[in-house]
């Protein structure tokens, strides 16, 4: 099974950067996605890391330790359109079977 | 591209009943996963069909089921639903590869939020 740790909820303020982190065991990683998810809307793709180091795209950057089972999402020059939850999720193989598994998310306020 | 679309976008129903969930991918994609979304469980990942095939599942009793049509077009039913079934119910879509859900974003549909009362 998978077991995935991110904090329930983080305050920042515009302007500022935010990291946000995500912890997970696994025994078949095959790669940790982030989303975006704003209150009573689908998520949507932010990030996708397979191999360790650090994704960059525009304000939000990725990182990945695979050997600490560890990533994080780092935003920069946070704007209140920010204010949302972000999911990581981590695909793996198991039993003959792939599956993406998702946390339970960060609800992260961003205030003025 | 038009993207993922699910039908219908609310439903409430009471338990005992049944209930049926369409999800219509983007054009091209082969691969539909669906995920069962709560306040207090997040996302949780039901089962995947790529080809008409259920490649993939979750741990959901056997009262959840899918179907893939030749259009890639996908149904999730429910049957004998419960209270604890009140939820999110989200489709995604991926172009799908042999290799199975590797090295592929899913693009997730608008939901459709099921109450059972």
């Amino acid at each position: 099974g998978q077991n995935i740790d991110q904090p329930t909820e983080m305050t920042a303020t515009e302007g500022a950067i935010v990291q946000i982190n995500c912890t997970y065991q696994t025994s078949g990683f095959n790669g940790l996605f982030w989303y975006q998810q704003h209150a009573g809307e689908a998520p949507t793709f932010l990030s996708y890391n397979v191999l360790d180091g650090l994704e960059e795209k525009g304000r939000f950057s990725s990182f990945l330790s695979r050997s600490k089972g560890y990533s994080y999402l780092l935003l920069k020059e946070l704007q209140m359109k920010d204010s949302a939850s972000y999911l990581c999720a981590v695909r793996d193989e198991s039993g003959g079977y792939q599956k993406v598994t998702f946390g339970t998310g960060t609800k992260l306020q961003v205030i003025p | 591209k038009a993207g993922v679309t699910q039908t219908p976008r609310y439903l409430i129903k009471t338990r005992g009943q049944q209930v049926t969930l369409s999800c219509s991918p983007i054009s091209g994609h082969r691969s539909v996963s669906w995920y069962q979304q709560t306040p207090g469980q997040g996302l949780q990942f039901l089962f995947e069909y790529f080809s008409e095939t259920q490649r993939n599942k979750g741990n959901f009793p056997g009262r959840f089921s899918g179907r893939q049509f030749s259009n890639s077009r996908s149904e999730m039913n429910v049957s004998t639903l419960e209270l604890g079934d009140s939820a999110l119910y989200l489709c995604a879509s991926s172009p799908g590869t042999s290799g199975g859900i590797t090295q592929e974003t899913q693009y997730f549909g608008p939901g459709t939020r099921l109450l059972v009362l």
